[in-house]
């Protein structure tokens, strides 16, 4: 699998619930960024957590970092119609080299 | 203020055609950079430049060649463009070099090869 794999691949969910999507990693990192891209849009940074922190949060975003199995999960709380967009995390390894998942399409059902 | 731009949104061209996309940031950024997105969203880095130099220079053909007159413009040249090709294409900035720093990305450009 790559570096940086998005689980699941797509997740629908009501509007009020929360999200969770899950990445997974290879090698050891410096970073881990987590990204939103609404469709035909840029990507939108989210959040950054470093190696060495556990847990991050910003509004209603929750990222955890479990760099002893070499994964990460974002949670969206009370989701929103809004939120329905592709989110990506992309990954610093230690040679500096950045590489990006391929995404969690979330769908936020009214 | 559009803070990184992108020309053309779209762009639809032949096989064997060459092709620039144009990247400008006004955020007073020091590093651009060039992703393709194909079509199963897969994002890869392409290239990163910091204060008009080459840093970041993935497996990617010599067809193309990104070009950094100043800082704040990152341009894509593609030579002999083949349907491979066909991607969005996303320039982005940060201020800082070499570590992973807060990217701002522009809006993408979908270029359809046929």
């Amino acid at each position: 699998s790559q570096q940086g794999e998005e689980d699941p691949q797509a997740l629908s969910i009501q509007e009020g619930e929360n999200a969770t999507m899950n990445c997974s990693y290879k090698t050891s990192i410096n970073n881990l960024q987590w990204y939103r891209q609404n469709s035909g849009r840029g990507l939108v940074h989210l959040i950054l957590i470093r190696s060495n922190e556990r847990e991050k949060h910003s509004g209603r975003l929750r990222v955890t970092l479990d760099t002893s199995k070499k994964s990460s999960s974002l949670l969206i709380t009370a989701s929103r119609a809004a939120d329905t967009a592709s989110y990506f995390c992309a990954t610093e390894g230690r040679d500096d080299k950045i590489i990006f998942g391929k995404g969690t399409r979330l769908h936020i059902l009214p | 203020d559009t803070a990184v731009s992108q020309t053309p949104k779209y762009l639809v061209t032949q096989m064997g055609n060459d092709k620039s996309i144009k990247c400008e940031q006004n955020l007073g950024h020091d590093t651009m950079y060039w992703y393709k997105q194909d079509s199963k969203k897969f994002l890869k880095i392409m290239f990163s430049y910091n204060n008009k130099e080459l840093i970041i220079n993935e497996t990617v053909p010599n067809r193309f060649s990104p070009k950094s007159p100043d800082k704040a413009h990152l341009n894509l040249h593609i030579n002999s463009l083949e349907l491979g090709d066909s991607a969005v294409y996303f320039c982005a900035s940060s201020q800082g070099s070499g570590r992973f720093n807060e990217q701002y990305f522009g809006p993408g450009t979908r270029l359809t090869v046929t």
